[in-house]
């Protein structure tokens, strides 16, 4: 079992720019969570794709947006990139939405200059 | 509205001494409690959990934590450091009814030393 993966590991955006970061769940996962984790400070929850629709999200702008696909992978975009959202991203997965445990991958590293 | 306060940003203990964790936790409805372990450049790992069982909670690598309802605590402990526990704790609270956003605390640094 390759548990939680993403891609990529690390990336180098300009401000302005776009990313798209992608996330493929644990096998016989179906819930595919983001969150954000600034430099120093705990992880803080994006949002959370169900059933491909989204489901719960936390407090981020409209920049942020995803998508969930057929086979529960998940994309995460960030339009008009600002020096701010420089951090990592992780993504986690869990089974339903009775599950009580979330399984996370190692991370996508952003740097926006 | 859920919040989690961890006391002390780092943490520094000798080999073999008792490590100790300290989570408060603020929540308006029944919560479930993580305690999570992130080492460099990695992941998240799920150390232990309550889900309204059992108030001591064991987890891997030797560590446990007691939820109390009334110091609206949840702390973390390990009797004895090991060098492989030096990382990042995070203590994490959810709403209670399955997978929920987790609402994390803003971490401890556990380091170990000889």
């Amino acid at each position: 079992d390759a548990g939680v993966t993403q891609s990529p590991t690390h990336l180098i955006k300009t401000r302005g720019q776009q990313v798209t970061l992608r996330c493929s769940p644990k096998s016989g996962h179906d819930t595919v969570s983001w969150y954000q984790q600034a430099l120093g400070q705990g992880p803080q929850f994006i949002f959370q794709y169900y059933e491909e629709e989204e489901r719960q999200r936390g407090n981020f702008p409209d920049r942020f947006s995803g998508h969930q696909f057929p086979n529960y992978s998940s994309e995460l975009n960030v339009n008009a990139l600002l020096l701010g959202d420089s951090a990592l991203y992780l993504c986690a997965s869990s089974m339903g939405q009775l599950n009580t445990e979330a399984f996370f991958g190692q991370g996508t590293r952003l740097t926006v200059v | 509205a859920q919040s989690v306060t961890q006391l002390g940003s780092h943490v520094s203990v000798s080999e073999g001494a008792l490590v100790l964790l300290r989570c408060n936790y603020s929540s308006s409805v029944p919560p479930y409690l993580f305690w999570y372990v992130q080492y460099p450049n990695q992941g998240l790992q799920l150390l232990l959990k309550y889900t309204s069982a059992a108030t001591l909670v064991k987890g891997i690598n030797g560590f446990e934590a007691e939820f109390k309802k009334s110091e609206t605590s949840f702390h973390l402990t390990k009797p004895s450091a090991h060098m492989s526990d030096a990382a990042e704790y995070f203590c994490a609270v959810s709403r209670s009814g399955g997978y929920n956003k987790l609402i994390f605390g803003a971490g401890t640094r556990l380091a170990v030393h000889p």
